[in-house]
């Protein structure tokens, strides 16, 4: 079973378009989070949700709205794409607070042209 | 500001030998630090975590140390083999509560 898993694993669109990554953990933990590591391989934060509620939103464009429906589930809506936002998108959840271990998922990698 | 520094980037060592890396922080107090490891187009796998009241740390062939007052710690790996092969990530608890990642370190073992 998988743990932490993302759709589409991969995401080629045109600038200026809309997309959503949507994340989905199934080990009842109560964070998550969204990662952003770009072509220099730097993981660096930019939402973390707990139980639904944001709790972390680091200094990233407001063209990006992280949606929590439930605990289990964390969605990344980007909008007006620009050739800047191509990396990888790692989702994550850990049991409770960031100190805990984090389980990633395997990355959503988006090209924009 | 806060930094962590891990100073390889790449690593080549042959199957056998032990693999050393080396993460350095300046400007945290964090009560523990973590590793993981990231094999291309994977996402990364947790490995250990190490507190500041903890010396080293083992599991099976990894190795992890802390001293806090060097604000250092060292990820060794030994008896290396093929399947090492990957990159490792150290990763510890800021000020305002975010794990922040360091740059990794790729490590190649030879045959």
């Amino acid at each position: 079973d998988t743990a932490v898993s993302q759709t589409p694993k991969y995401l080629v669109t045109q600038m200026g378009n809309d997309k959503s990554i949507k994340c989905e953990q199934n080990l009842g933990h109560d964070t998550m989070y969204w990662y952003k590591q770009d072509s220099k391989k730097f993981l660096k934060i930019m939402f973390s949700y707990n139980n639904k509620e944001l709790i972390i939103n680091e200094t990233v464009p407001n063209r990006f709205s992280p949606k929590s429906p439930d605990k289990a589930h964390l969605n990344l809506h980007i909008n007006s794409l620009e050739l800047g936002d191509s990396a990888v998108y790692f989702c994550a959840s850990s049991l409770s607070t960031v100190q805990e271990t984090q389980y990633f998922g395997p990355g959503t990698r988006l090209l924009v042209l | 500001s806060q930094k962590i520094e891990q100073n390889s980037e790449a690593l080549n060592i042959q199957e056998g030998k032990t693999a050393t890396l080396t993460c350095n922080y300046t400007n945290y107090s964090p009560a523990y630090l973590q590793w993981y490891r990231q094999d291309p187009g994977r996402g990364p796998v947790f490995l250990l975590l190490i507190r500041e009241n903890e010396k080293e740390k083992r599991k099976e062939r990894l190795k992890v140390t802390f001293d806090t007052t060097l604000k250092q710690s060292l990820f060794h790996i030994t008896a290396s083999q093929p399947a090492d092969s990957a990159t490792y990530l150290c990763a510890l608890v800021t000020n305002d509560y975010k794990l922040s990642f360091g740059a990794g370190t790729t490590v190649t073992v030879r045959a």
